[in-house]
């Protein structure tokens, strides 16, 4: 079972530059969601999407954007990377909307961006 | 706004012991909670979700209890293992909202 997959697990980027992370599941999950985590901050909800096609801004979207074409995939973009966007970035799925009733959460192994 | 709070945000124990930790919600009106384990490096790793109508949920030696009306859940740990050692996270699911707001933690190292 791969589950939920992101690629790359590590990247380094310079100010400026633009970047995808890679979000993939294979559960057949409705929703799925991209926090970010900080030291002291927790982890705190960029974007998320509740079906192929919706999707709805987090706490913290600024920077970001998201497109849901299909029900496995949900990259993150990274529109023009500034330091402030040094973090670890955790895609998460679940079966149904979390609001909706709630279901179990799954994550990815997360992806690490330094940014430079 | 819903704000989930954990403390302690560090504990340190002896191989054996039993352990609970604690998450407080200001917002009673969720769905559920859910209970996460965080390696070092890694990403989370479910334990245990209790529905907003249910008191708790058990798996092995954990076992996790939800109070909404005093916006209060634990985890208890029993029997506690070297391999434990790890951070635990909180998060709630919100009725109003389509959002799983997190707790900053718990970071637990049990000594052998």
């Amino acid at each position: 079972n791969a589950g939920v997959t992101q690629t790359p697990k590590f990247q380094v980027l310079k100010t400026g530059q633009s970047m995808t992370l890679q979000c993939a599941q294979d559960m057949n999950h409705e929703y799925m969601s991209w926090y970010r985590q900080d030291p002291g901050m927790g982890l705190r909800l960029i974007h998320y999407s509740v079906g192929a096609g919706i999707t709805d801004q987090g706490e913290v979207p600024n920077g970001y954007n998201v497109s849901r074409s299909t029900t496995e995939d949900f990259p993150l973009r990274l529109l023009s990377a500034a330091p402030s966007q040094t973090s670890v970035y955790f895609c998460a799925s679940s079966y149904r909307a979390v609001g909706g009733g709630g279901t179990e959460a799954f994550f990815g192994q997360g992806t690490r961006l330094t940014v430079v | 706004k819903q704000e989930v709070t954990q403390i302690p945000a560090a504990l340190s124990v002896p191989e054996g012991e039993n352990l609970v930790l604690n998450c407080s919600f200001t917002d009673s009106a969720i769905y559920n909670l859910q209970w996460f384990r965080q390696d070092p490096g890694k990403g989370l790793t479910s334990l245990l979700l209790i529905q907003s109508s249910q008191r708790e949920q058990t798996s092995g030696r954990l076992n996790a209890s939800l109070d909404k009306s005093s916006g209060r859940s634990t985890l208890y740990i029993a029997a506690s293992q070297p391999g434990d050692s790890a951070t635990y996270l909180c998060a709630a699911a919100g009725v109003a909202t389509n959002k799983l707001i997190f707790g900053t933690g718990t970071l637990l190292a049990v000594q052998p």
